[in-house]
């Protein structure tokens, strides 16, 4: 898998947009960038995903930047129920296998 | 529709004891995933299936570990003898087509298990 960096822990008061960056320097061009919640106590939770566009759900929005070696997963209107631990992966093409990381562990603060 | 459904929940055994971890994917799903997960390593993958067919056990920690799918509704994973140290939250995921299929891995409650 593409190598990704994250941020270990961020805050954001409730209400307000989380943005969670994740940096993938070495992603290949077909490569997709994935990301994964887990809230204490649960499964990982699929959020979104996208390769070169930006990409918009009921969940979240995830900005790619042009060159591809970033992207920046937003949450638009966060409640306490989005802490968690957010997890950012690219894995290898044709690669079947999602390599997590240590993510980023967010807190909604009241 | 249902979700990944994995049984036990919780499992307490003694060292020694066999562990059986069963996993019911969602219906439709031609991947089926099991993931372990601790402090020390996180969440990684032990093996995975493609229409019940084994295609990657470089995950699997030893040969106390077995896997098995006798049929697309149904996987088992088996931990003979168990060990304090396979204690850990066992997570089952499947998907439909796979990750470059667009399709994303959708996992289960997860089995927390605890060897004494």
């Amino acid at each position: 898998d593409a190598k990704t960096t994250q941020p270990p822990s961020m805050d954001c008061a409730e209400g307000r947009a989380a943005n969670l960056p994740c940096n993938h320097s070495t992603i290949s061009g077909n490569e997709y960038v994935y990301w994964y919640r887990q809230i204490h106590s649960q499964g990982p939770q699929y959020i979104i995903h996208g390769l070169k566009n930006n990409e918009t759900n009921e969940m979240a929005s995830l900005i790619i930047t042009e060159d591809r070696k970033s992207s920046t997963l937003i949450l638009p209107h966060a409640t306490l129920r989005d802490t968690a631990v957010y997890y950012c992966i690219a894995p290898n093409f044709g690669n079947e296998k999602l390599t997590f990381g240590t993510g980023t562990r967010l807190t909604i603060i009241p | 529709d249902a979700g990944v459904i994995q049984s036990p929940r919780h499992e307490v055994t003694e060292m020694g004891q066999e562990v059986t971890l069963r996993c019911k994917p969602i219906s439709g799903h031609d991947y089926l995933f099991w993931y372990r997960q601790t402090m020390m390593r996180g969440l990684e993958l032990l093996i995975y299936f493609n229409n019940n067919v084994p295609i990657d056990d470089s995950g699997m920690p030893e040969d106390r570990f077995s896997a098995k799918m006798p049929n697309a509704s149904f996987s088992t994973l088996k931990i003979q003898p168990s060990e304090p140290r396979d204690s850990a939250v066992y997570f089952c995921a499947s998907s439909l087509g796979g990750l470059y299929s667009n399709q994303p891995q959708h996992f289960g409650d997860g089995t927390r298990l605890s060897i004494l």
